[in-house]
């Protein structure tokens, strides 16, 4: 049992490039979410998914996509990184049902630094 | 708008009992109080959460007021590996549309040997 495996760890980018950020879990969870860390602050919701096929934005969702094609897997795209991007960047994830919510779990980050 | 209110920072001694505060005036009747925390830029992790009734797991107690406008998360044997940020968050329980969790700048508790 993984929990929720994030990759890569690390990550530079040249400002215009593009590249997805993986997130996997196993542990059968329904939910999953995006959420991104700046210096000094807490996190800010990107976008979530609370089922294969169904994903909607949360705080902060301009210049990320998202798709949920499976249970198991949730990817982030950045389609054209800026600077403004640079930021850790979390997965976590969470049973959905009644009764069954008992936290999150997250995995250990993406560091990305967008040149 | 902020649902919690933090102090910003506390430290205390190993092996004592670290008490962590929370306001949460505005907390609706079918929101939990959750805690997460946050161990040097690791993924938070879930801590304990409750309703109306004090709980208790293997990490953590968490004594909410009985009006529920402000809860303690307490740590009773502190450790220095309890160093870290701490959330505390208001939430629905339920479904994932409904149960997004919001952090704030959390607080940041200093063990010290």
């Amino acid at each position: 049992n993984a929990g929720v495996t994030q990759t890569p760890k690390f990550q530079v980018l040249k400002t215009g490039q593009s590249m997805t950020l993986q997130c996997a879990q196993d542990m059968n969870h329904e939910y999953m979410s995006w959420y991104r860390q700046d210096p000094g602050m807490g996190l800010r919701l990107i976008h979530y998914s609370v089922g294969a096929g169904i994903t909607d934005q949360g705080e902060v969702p301009n210049g990320y996509n998202v798709s949920r094609s499976t249970t198991e897997d949730f990817p982030l795209r950045l389609l054209s990184a800026a600077p403004s991007q640079t930021s850790v960047y979390f997965c976590a994830s969470s049973y959905s049902t009644l009764g069954a919510n008992y936290g999150y779990t997250f995995g250990s980050g993406t560091r990305l630094t967008v040149v | 708008d902020a649902k919690t209110t933090q102090p910003p920072s506390m430290d205390c001694a190993e092996g004592r009992a670290a008490n962590l505060p929370c306001n949460h005036s505005t907390i609706s009747g079918n929101e939990y109080v959750y805690w997460y925390r946050q161990i040097h830029s690791q993924g938070p992790q879930y801590i304990i959460h409750g309703l109306k009734n004090n709980e208790t797991n293997e990490m953590a107690s968490l004594i909410i007021t009985e009006d529920r406008k402000s809860s303690t998360l307490i740590l009773p044997h502190a450790t220095l590996r309890d160093t870290a940020v701490y959330y505390c968050i208001v939430s629905p329980r339920g479904t994932g549309a409904n149960s997004k969790l919001t952090f704030g700048k959390g607080i940041t508790l200093s063990v010290r040997p």
